[in-house]
């Protein structure tokens, strides 16, 4: 059973465009949801997170939306740009107010993002 | 700058061979964690330690073990190699709480993972 659903499996985007990669999960005890960037031959390595106190939260070019009743939340990344090109791994965690942490992160599949000149 | 490390970026080995992954941090992190990665199935749990000689399982541990002997290192260990297990396999740790301070939302840190090869 997969906790966390992620699309597309791979999107292609021109530079300076808006790359958009959307989540959805099941488990309304998640409350703290990063995303991952991972370049080829490299680990992922964390971009960006978002507790669900919050609609949107923006670092840079890079923003996550987050609908709690929908239980979904997406990655925006503006001016995309070659560089960006990577695996993007959105994940979730629950117990991040509890103090019942569990510590283990629940992760999307993967897209596999092509930014192309 | 955390630093992960793993003891091989690339293994080949033969079914039913005992194989040994070893990772070690540098962060004095409590949290340990190996995943294997696998194309159009993202990252999976297989085990993950919370202090040294505490194991958990993860969602895939069925053909794995792993110890802990001491904080830093964290092993993984493939009793049997089978063809199957061909992987990507990643190590990561974390500290007990995030920045915060709250449990849940640690930061994992990944190291530059093991591609094993069973032949």
């Amino acid at each position: 059973q997969q906790q966390v659903k992620q699309s597309p499996q791979s999107l292609i985007v021109q530079k300076g465009g808006i790359s958009i990669i959307n989540c959805a999960y099941e488990n309304t005890a998640f409350d703290y949801f990063p995303w991952y960037q991972q370049f080829p031959g490299k680990g992922p390595a964390l971009l960006i997170a978002i507790r669900p106190d919050v609609s949107e939260k923006k670092e840079g070019r890079f923003t996550i939306s987050f609908n709690k009743s929908a239980k979904q939340f997406s990655l925006h990344i503006m001016d995309s740009q070659p560089g960006d090109s990577a695996t993007y791994f959105c994940a979730a965690s629950k117990g991040a107010y509890s103090g019942a942490g569990s510590y283990q992160l629940t992760f999307g599949k993967g897209t596999k993002l092509s930014v192309i000149p | 700058d955390v630093k992960v490390t793993q003891s091989s970026r690339y293994l080949v080995k033969r079914t039913g061979e005992k194989v040994f992954l070893e990772c070690v941090q540098d962060m004095d992190h409590e949290n340990m964690f190996w995943y294997r990665q696998d194309p159009g199935l993202g990252l999976r749990l297989i085990y993950f330690s919370y202090d040294v000689k505490m194991k958990e399982k993860g969602d895939i541990p069925e053909g794995y073990s792993v110890s802990r002997e001491k904080k830093e290192r964290f092993s993984l260990i493939l009793e049997s190699a089978s063809t199957n297990q061909t992987s990507m396999y990643l190590c990561a740790s974390s500290c007990l709480t995030g920045t915060s301070g709250r449990i849940g939302q640690e930061t994992q840190y990944f190291g530059p993972g093991t591609r094993l090869l069973v032949l």
